[in-house]
């Protein structure tokens, strides 16, 4: 693929349930990252997957929060028991190396909740 | 652990004039910066980087940032903005200790015709 994928880009939920949200990176990106994009708060730091290392988990807000990253290669972000204020855009970005590179951006995923 | 600061929430300037959009950072190491562009309703895009050397960084659509350590400052500058660069800016740190980085909250320029 050309670019880094999001899925879905849109997400309509209840308060209380779970959501997934799905991140592609670009093919040979050993780096991963997860940030959270309210208004008046800019870009969150979530989480950050660097080949088979342990994950830098330390931006999660709470423990409703998890992500995974399997075969080195596709994301996924749970959001446990939702709440109001997760609603956000959850932006995935890739890097090729861990060290000064640029990140490529996915279009993120827009949730919403109810 | 690293932080990043833009102190204007947003910057109104006239097309033609200069502009520039503020930063200011905090590391215990050695600090990589970045600027990244978000136009309305496209994601993310890469602008420029400082790692080292050339204290002047000069990035896409005519962009550059000066990095200043004795005042911890990567400011963002053009020297004759256009409508077409109104959009929301992010600088962004990563510390030479660590692998992540972080974002401040952005700078939303304006670019008056």
């Amino acid at each position: 693929g050309a670019g880094v994928s999001q899925s879905p880009s849109n997400k309509v939920t209840e308060k209380g349930k779970d959501v997934e949200l799905r991140c592609d990176p670009i093919s040979g990106h050993t780096a991963l990252y997860w940030y959270r994009q309210s208004l008046g708060q800019g870009l969150e730091f979530l989480i950050y997957f660097q080949g088979n290392s342990a994950p830098d988990k330390s931006g999660l807000p709470s423990d409703r929060f998890s992500a995974e990253r399997t075969g080195g290669s596709v994301s996924t972000l749970t959001i446990q028991r939702t709440q109001q204020e997760d609603s956000a855009v959850y932006l995935c970005a890739s890097s090729p190396l861990a060290q000064s590179e640029k990140l490529f951006f996915g279009s993120g995923t827009q949730l919403s909740v109810l | 652990a690293q932080s990043v600061a833009q102190p204007e929430d947003q910057v109104n300037v006239a097309e033609g004039n200069p502009l520039t959009v503020k930063c200011t950072y905090s590391v215990s190491g050695n600090p990589y910066l970045f600027w990244y562009v978000q136009y309305p309703n496209r994601g993310l895009q890469f602008l420029l980087k400082y790692i080292t050397g050339d204290n002047l960084v000069k990035g896409s659509y005519g962009f550059e940032a000066e990095f200043n350590k004795s005042q911890t400052s990567f400011h963002l500058k053009k020297p004759s903005a256009l409508v077409s660069d109104s959009a929301l800016y992010f600088c962004a740190v990563r510390d030479s200790g660590d692998d992540k980085i972080i974002f401040g909250k952005g700078t939303r320029l304006h670019i008056l015709p």
